[in-house]
């Protein structure tokens, strides 16, 4: 079946540590998306990724990197210098860039990632 | 700035009741998508319904309905015969024509009782 894993589920860091989110996708979609969720917020933008090897930064990049070296995958690094990382991620993918309203994302079932 | 509001954080339905979700927006583009998303207790995102801004008729999917008000700004969402598995968070989102950005609202947690 077609869709996007996300792992580890839950995720546990210590102060400092730098962690990395998979995310895979076997959809063939173009673009990827993370976004994080924390309560009473709804969902906003980390990074997005358009095509392999290219990626733009969303809202609240500050302090998370990624990388898409394949089409498949597009993990997230939380760094140490995110001041507050304990949250819920989801990942997602749409079929084009460009046009993503008519394209509608698909989510992962996300990963939840606590700081001791 | 382009924002999303939804004002009700909580809302409450009887199996088999009928349930009005609140959406407005801000926007000065003329052409863009609406949605609205579920998120079950499991947490896994699903699309539920979707409206194009040029398209006057209101979309529906089976049990679910919209009432969209483009002058108003307004992308309510009806849950016809609400059933237990309705129980979730409802996202309202936006995205004008050829962007990448999907802009969320906070979120409305619905709870079905029996």
């Amino acid at each position: 079946d077609g869709g996007i894993t996300q792992s580890p589920k839950y995720l546990f860091r210590k102060e400092g540590q730098n962690v990395t989110l998979s995310c895979e996708q076997n959809l063939n979609h173009d673009a990827m998306y993370w976004y994080r969720q924390d309560p009473g917020q709804g969902l906003r933008l980390i990074y997005y990724s358009q095509i392999v090897n290219d990626f733009q930064k969303g809202d609240i990049a500050e302090g998370y990197s990624v990388s898409r070296e394949k089409k498949e995958s597009f993990p997230l690094t939380v760094t140490s210098a995110q001041k507050n990382p304990t949250a819920f991620y989801l990942c997602a993918s749409s079929r084009q860039p460009g046009n993503s309203g008519a394209n509608v994302l698909t989510f992962g079932a996300g990963s939840r990632l606590t700081v001791l | 700035a382009q924002t999303v509001t939804q004002s009700q954080p909580e809302m409450s339905v009887q199996e088999a009741e009928t349930v009005t979700l609140s959406c407005t927006y801000d926007t000065s583009e003329n052409n863009y998508y609406l949605f609205w998303y579920k998120q079950p207790p499991s947490r896994q995102m699903i699309l539920v319904i979707r409206q194009e801004a040029y398209k006057q008729q209101n979309a529906t999917e089976n049990r679910f309905s919209v009432n969209f008000q483009k002058a108003a700004k307004s992308f309510s969402l009806k849950i016809s015969d609400s059933q237990l598995g309705d129980t979730a968070m409802y996202f309202c989102a936006f995205i004008p024509y050829n962007t990448d950005k999907l802009i969320f609202g906070t979120g409305t947690r619905l709870q079905v009782f029996p």
